[in-house]
């Protein structure tokens, strides 16, 4: 079953605008962590938030986690053709005893128009 | 820097041929993954690897098998291979607590 839940599934927007993609999952967490994949590549990490963390930054991504509602949001700014991707919430929820597993959602596929 | 590195990249089978999966991780980590991805899904774990000698079941890790040869590799074997099978399979690796997964490129299998 899938811990994390994406919304929107899908999203379209232009060159310069801004992006945020949610993500809301449903056990307590050790980390929640963001993933890109272009298409027919592998998964490429983009930042890991602990679960005593509430924001975090890199770059033009901003994330924020808010344990109490069991929700994170990926805010990608002033996006850029070469942000087309699917992008992928993982949560490490110390699935099978062991920490590091991680249980993904469904992912929300970005399309970024020039 | 090749870090994590699948074999093969594409691969058809037919129905009950059997095939074995290679994944190899250059970065000394510990724990290693078996994941696949289906149209319009998340990944979705098969088995994992806590570290080297232990394997456990993951999610979904009927029809599979895996063998952690030793820290750098980690095989999955599909011993008689079904249409359900048809997926794109990924290898990851980990290096330790509140670190990141490092995936490979991902094989594309296709069950006829």
């Amino acid at each position: 079953s899938q811990q994390g839940e994406e919304d929107p599934q899908a999203l379209s927007i232009q060159e310069g605008e801004n992006a945020t993609m949610n993500c809301s999952y449903k056990t307590s967490i050790n980390n929640l962590q963001w993933y890109r994949q272009n298409s027919g590549r592998g998964l490429v990490h983009l930042i890991l938030i602990r679960s005593n963390e509430r924001e975090k930054h890199s770059g033009r991504l901003r994330v924020t986690l808010d344990t109490s509602k069991k929700s994170s949001s990926l805010l990608i700014t002033a996006s850029r053709a070469a942000d087309t991707a699917s992008y992928f919430c993982a949560t490490d929820a110390g699935y099978g005893g062991s920490q590091g597993n991680l249980i993904f959602g469904k992912g929300t596929k970005l399309s970024v128009k020039p | 820097n090749a870090g994590v590195t699948q074999t093969p990249k594409f691969q058809v089978l037919k129905t009950g041929q059997s095939m074995t999966l290679q994944c190899a991780q250059d970065m000394n980590h510990n724990s290693m993954y078996w994941y696949r991805q289906d149209p319009g899904m998340g990944l979705r774990l098969i088995y994992y690897s806590a570290s080297e000698g232990t394997t456990d079941k993951g999610e979904v890790p009927n029809g599979y098998n895996v063998s952690r040869l030793n820290k750098r590799e980690f095989s999955l074997r599909l011993e008689s291979a079904a249409p359900s099978q048809t997926s794109v399979y990924f290898c990851a690796s980990l290096g330790g607590y509140n670190q990141p997964q490092h995936f490979g490129d991902g094989t594309r299998l296709s069950i006829l």
